[in-house]
């Protein structure tokens, strides 16, 4: 079936340095890829989603891009923020018919330091 | 942004207990989901519904789980009877259509004792 793996358990980083998380998924199809960042006390909300191959998302200085090739969609941002500490989910969208359902990475735990 | 509201935030109870879990979705939106996630573990699907009937369920979603949305009211996730291992905590979700981007709620913390 369909997976999403993220090796990295937790990343420290200071403010302004650049952040890079990794992931990578198995799917049979063509697949939607999401990144959604968690705060503490909420619920998962989207990042960034890119839907066609080689092409990047982007939203608050976070970038990622979808290789086909390496079948990777890693996210990265230049300069991080205390404020972007939070949880960060690799998910792919698995869609039958008419409805789907979301596929998650175990995630990835950015804490920034100030 | 859209909210999701979840009520209540936690809930305690015994094991062979039922629980009902409730979900305020989006107010426009069509499709809802429950996920499961287990401290440490990966978030799960467990079912998603659409237009009064379960669309799709996981190997998750025991016989002892059912979902519904009376008369566009809370969505609601009920557990009859309760287990030790269904303690986790349950998101709800909610979209305007099957693939567009889901709004989660905050969650609800289920122990069960």
């Amino acid at each position: 079936g369909n997976s999403v793996t993220q090796m990295q358990g937790q990343v420290t980083l200071s403010e302004e340095e650049f952040l890079f998380i990794n992931c990578t998924y198995s799917t049979t199809g063509y697949p939607t890829l999401f990144w959604y960042v968690q705060y503490p006390g909420e619920g998962p909300q989207l990042l960034l989603k890119v839907t066609t191959a080689n092409n990047k998302g982007s939203s608050r200085g976070f970038e990622a891009t979808y290789d086909k090739g390496t079948t990777s969609f890693h996210l990265q941002k230049a300069s991080v923020q205390e404020s972007d500490s939070a949880v960060y989910y690799c998910v792919l969208g698995e869609w039958t018919g008419n409805t789907g359902k979301l596929i998650f990475g175990l995630g990835t735990t950015l804490q920034v330091q100030p | 942004g859209p909210k999701v509201l979840q009520i209540p935030s936690h809930q305690i109870i015994d094991m062979g207990q039922m629980v009902t879990l409730n979900c305020d979705p989006v107010s426009n939106h069509l499709y809802f989901y429950w996920y499961k996630q287990i401290l440490g573990q990966q978030m799960e699907f467990l079912v998603n519904f659409y237009n009064g009937k379960v669309m799709e369920k996981s190997k998750l979603f025991k016989d002892q789980f059912s979902v519904e949305r009376p008369d566009g009211s809370y969505f609601t996730l009920k557990i009859q009877p309760t287990a030790l291992e269904d303690s986790a905590v349950y998101f709800c979700a909610s979209s305007s259509l099957g693939g567009a981007e889901q709004f989660f709620g905050p969650g609800t913390r289920l122990t069960v004792l």
